[in-house]
């Protein structure tokens, strides 16, 4: 079985600044994804980002970029240029690669982040 | 926006009373998952199906059934309700091969 483990309840960042919220996993499986979710205050589940196992390249959108370390089973989430607008809950998620539809995410407890001016 | 809606979004009933919660797409996936959401454990799957009439169990299935008989619907039911169902319930939809899931807006369910 997959954990996804993600070992900061809380965390706070200035407006404009950077922040990391780490994320590691466990999986004996070499083929997967990862991906990283945002919850706001609104309760909607939001994708930010997916980053496949075998690519070695760290995905990116906008703002937001990963750093998979897949020897060491680590998918870090960088956040550049905080803003308000990035507070909320963030989760970690892993998916074991099946055909078919047995694709479960498996979810970390989640990093409440908080950008303050 | 991912065409995705539940329902209903709010509801509170009794130990013991069935329940079922709905969730509607608008774009025909094959695939769609119900998850919950409690404090310390994130969203863990409950069911999930992968067409009309085609249903699995999830991780946390006991106490729960589903049915889809229309592509567009999927119906998480609770038979009996009891106090630990008490949760946010996401329903969710995979529409494609890059295996990402885009979730509705939850049902937030409270059994007293």
């Amino acid at each position: 079985a997959q954990t996804v483990t993600q070992s900061q309840p809380e965390m706070s960042v200035q407006e404009a600044e950077t922040v990391t919220l780490s994320c590691t996993y466990d999986t004996s499986e070499s083929n997967y994804y990862l991906f990283w979710y945002k919850q706001p205050p609104s309760r909607q589940m939001i994708l930010v980002i997916r980053q496949e196992a075998y690519k070695q390249q760290n995905a990116t959108e906008n703002r937001f970029s990963v750093n998979f370390q897949k020897a060491a089973k680590s998918f870090s989430l960088k956040i550049s240029d905080s803003q308000l607008g990035d507070t909320a809950m963030y989760f970690c998620a892993f998916m074991k690669h099946i055909t078919g539809g047995g694709n479960k995410l498996t979810f970390g407890t989640g990093t409440q982040l908080k950008v303050e001016l | 926006d991912a065409g995705i809606t539940q329902s209903p979004r709010h509801k509170v009933t009794e130990t013991g009373t069935p329940v079922t919660l709905r969730c509607h797409q608008t774009e025909n996936h094959r695939y769609m998952y119900w998850y919950r959401q409690d404090p310390g454990h994130g969203l863990r799957l409950i069911h999930y199906s992968y067409g009309v009439k085609d249903t699995d169990k999830g991780e946390v299935s006991d106490g729960y059934s589903v049915s889809r008989s229309k592509t567009e619907d999927f119906l998480l039911t609770l038979e009996s309700a009891t106090s630990s169902q008490t949760s946010v319930y996401f329903c969710a939809i995979r529409p494609g091969d890059n295996y990402e899931q885009y979730f509705g807006p939850g049902t937030r369910l409270t059994v007293t």
